[in-house]
């Protein structure tokens, strides 16, 4: 039933570790997003995919790689994790990746690195 | 540069007491202007999309209306289940769907 999916919804891990978030959506969405939400809860997009090809590509650290197996699923590894990299991610999915079409949300991993 | 400011930031009303929330945007060729619900803990919540100005929508106890400078969220009689933190954002023209939110506007009603 669940629209937008992501897991796991919690992440806690040791600084230099490497990490994934998986994202799923069973909208049948053509375009997908990650988003991060830092502590002052700024959402902020980072990366998105429309069809397995990346279009969107934020300045982001280069050790946050997304892979996009199929247009239902968005995956984000992390290599090296740093102490800044903590926050929330959301993964978000919308029917194309026009200009106004509206984005749904997944429920989001709150990662904390130590 | 494109910028969205929400205001207040925080807001506290007494169940019933209605209000409005702000959304001023400066982009280059307004595509959509969204209103998102977000509970501790989850993910934003779609409420409206508006297009063009004069615009409005309603759901509930919640109006969004748009010109060409900003936005306003009403909420008329607020319930407790109204609290929750009401973010807005935009789709510029040319953004392929870079959403640039607002830092949001933080809700609570009390009984």
């Amino acid at each position: 039933d669940t629209a937008v999916s992501q897991t796991p919804k919690y992440l806690v891990t040791q600084m230099g570790n490497d990490k994934s978030i998986k994202c799923e959506q069973n909208l049948g969405h053509d375009t997908m997003y990650w988003y991060k939400q830092d502590s002052k809860k700024f959402l902020k997009i980072m990366f998105s995919y429309n069809n397995k090809e990346l279009i969107i590509n934020e300045t982001v650290p280069n050790r946050f790689s997304p892979k996009s197996p199929d247009k239902a699923h968005l995956n984000l590894h992390i290599n090296s994790l740093e102490l800044g990299d903590s926050a929330v991610y959301f993964c978000a999915s919308s029917r194309e990746r026009g200009e106004t079409d509206t984005q749904y949300f997944g429920p989001g991993t709150r990662l904390t690195v130590l | 540069e494109d910028q969205v400011t929400q205001s207040p930031e925080a807001l506290r009303l007494q169940e019933g007491e209605s209000s409005s929330l702000n959304c001023s945007y400066t982009v280059s060729g307004l595509r959509g202007l969204f209103w998102y619900r977000q509970d501790p803990g989850k993910g934003p919540e779609f409420l409206f999309t508006l297009y063009s100005a004069g615009e409005e929508k309603e759901k509930e106890r919640l109006k969004a209306t748009l010109t060409k400078k900003e936005s306003f969220l009403h909420i008329t009689a607020p319930k407790p289940e109204d609290s929750a933190t009401y973010l807005c954002a935009v789709l510029a023209r040319g953004s392929w769907g870079k959403l640039q939110f607002g830092a949001g506007t933080q809700v609570v009603v009390t009984p």
